[in-house]
């Protein structure tokens, strides 16, 4: 079993969609998690860190749970510049720590 | 501010020869300095955690002797593939916690990566 468990996608969506994301971690003893955002052949920028209850930065919202060791990403109101793959991602201390990846969800914002 | 750099960006080289990536940290000093590979359609795997002035940690199944890291100064860690062959072509990028700057202490700044064809 993978550690980060995400669906690859590619999710097509209009422009002004709603669109969510989810992903699973497999070790229990996870402490923090974050949402990156790769473009194509670029490096991964942090979008988000995401807390147990739950964070909104704009029209990004991230939630959080422990308990089923899930964590997903809402974006509102979609944009063609929100097109690429999106990396959950979990470390077992903190973000300046080890950090694990899941494989990416892709999303194609169309108009 | 929390600029990394990576060079070169991209690299094409024959099987069996050498070549050496560098990492920077242009605007701060990171103790900690982190190396990651990324096949096609694949996550970011860590190879190796590379700490100033020690020896790099690296994860299960990478050969320390194949990636060789060296971590000299607080502004540079270099990655050299050893004798590549083609089942080493991929994206490596490095990554600095920026905790000795005072940056934020829960992220990576990333590089841009280094894209390594071997023929």
């Amino acid at each position: 079993r993978k550690e980060v468990e995400q669906d690859p996608g590619p999710f097509n969506v209009p422009e002004g969609a709603t669109v969510a994301f989810n992903c699973t971690y497999s070790n229990s003893a996870s402490q923090s998690f974050f949402w990156y955002r790769q473009d194509c052949r670029k490096e991964p920028k942090l979008l988000m860190s995401v807390y147990s209850s739950g964070n909104e930065d704009g029209r990004f919202t991230a939630q959080l749970n422990r308990a089923s060791q899930y964590i997903s990403l809402l974006i509102r109101d979609s944009k063609l510049s929100d097109s690429a793959t999106y990396l959950c991602v979990v470390s077992l201390t903190g973000g300046g720590n080890k950090l694990t990846f899941g494989t990416g969800t892709q999303l194609k914002v169309e108009l | 501010g929390a600029v990394v750099s990576q060079h070169p960006s991209r690299v094409i080289c024959k099987s069996g020869t050498s070549v050496k990536i560098e990492c920077r940290s242009l605007d701060f000093q990171a103790t900690t300095m982190f190396w990651y590979r990324q096949f096609p359609k694949q996550s970011l795997m860590l190879m190796a955690t590379s700490n100033e002035g020690s020896k790099a940690t690296y994860e299960q199944g990478v050969e320390k002797d194949k990636f060789l890291i060296n971590h000299a100064s607080l502004t540079l860690s270099t990655l050299t593939v050893t004798s590549a062959h083609p089942e080493d072509s991929s994206f490596y990028i490095c990554s600095a916690g920026g905790g000795l700057a005072g940056l934020r202490t829960d992220t990576q700044y990333f590089g841009p990566g280094t894209r390594l064809t071997v023929l």
